[in-house]
């Protein structure tokens, strides 16, 4: 079984430019979550798919931010225009439930660079 | 709000010590605790996890036991090798009372090396 895709796995683009991530979750997996770590400090949550529909999109940083899950399958993180404070590493991971004792699977990450 | 703190790295060991690596948390309710590994060049998985209090999380030879007398989730080996090298976070999921969407809260990350 295939585990959580995500593309590209890395990009370096210019400030004011525009960085699509895709993530592929898990076949079956309705929860989908995007994280971010910044500069080597904690991930933080970014947001919460369950199956199409954003259940908590709390952490998203401000509206250059766009997350979709069209159809319920993968997802795509859209940052326009991406400010240098963006760069990072995200990260993409899915589970069947999102109950307290069920374990999310990650993907290895996308590194973004904003130069 | 749920917050988890985990000690300052790096961490450099020689192979055959003993790793403590320290994680204290705050959290309303009985969170579920987690440690989550990053290998070089590698996507996180879990190393390990506890979801009640007095629970013992086990794993490749790492320990971690859920205290909520002292909000801890100390993560140890008895003896290190080379290829544990990698960056621990220690993470939270709260509890279904706390209106807790199944996310993960995270520490920091430690880094930790391993030198034969």
């Amino acid at each position: 079984e295939a585990g959580v895709t995500q593309f590209p796995s890395h990009s370096v683009i210019e400030k004011g430019q525009t960085v699509t991530l895709r993530c592929d979750p898990i076949s079956g997996h309705d929860n989908l979550y995007w994280y971010r770590r910044v500069m080597g400090k904690e991930i933080k949550f970014l947001l919460h798919f369950v199956k199409e529909s954003k259940q908590d999109e709390s952490g998203m940083p401000n509206n250059r931010f766009l997350a979709e899950r069209t159809g319920g399958t993968y997802s795509t993180l859209k940052v326009q225009p991406a400010e240098l404070e963006d760069s990072g590493v995200y990260f993409c991971a899915s589970s069947h439930y999102s109950s307290p004792n069920t374990e999310a699977f990650f993907g290895q990450g996308t590194r973004l660079t904003v130069v | 709000g749920n917050s988890v703190t985990q000690m300052e790295g790096p961490v450099t060991l020689s192979e055959e010590a003993f790793l403590t690596i320290n994680c204290t948390y705050t959290a309303t309710g009985y969170p579920s605790l987690f440690w989550y590994v990053q290998y070089p060049g590698e996507g996180l998985q879990l190393l390990l996890k506890a979801t009640k209090a007095d629970d013992k999380g086990s794993n490749k030879g790492f320990e971690a036991t859920y205290r909520k007398e002292t909000t801890s989730f100390h993560l140890e080996k008895g003896s290190v090798q080379v290829s544990d090298s990698a960056v621990y976070f220690c993470a939270l999921k709260g509890d279904m009372g706390s209106s807790n969407t199944g996310k993960l809260i995270f520490g920091q990350g430690t880094t930790l090396q391993v030198k034969p």
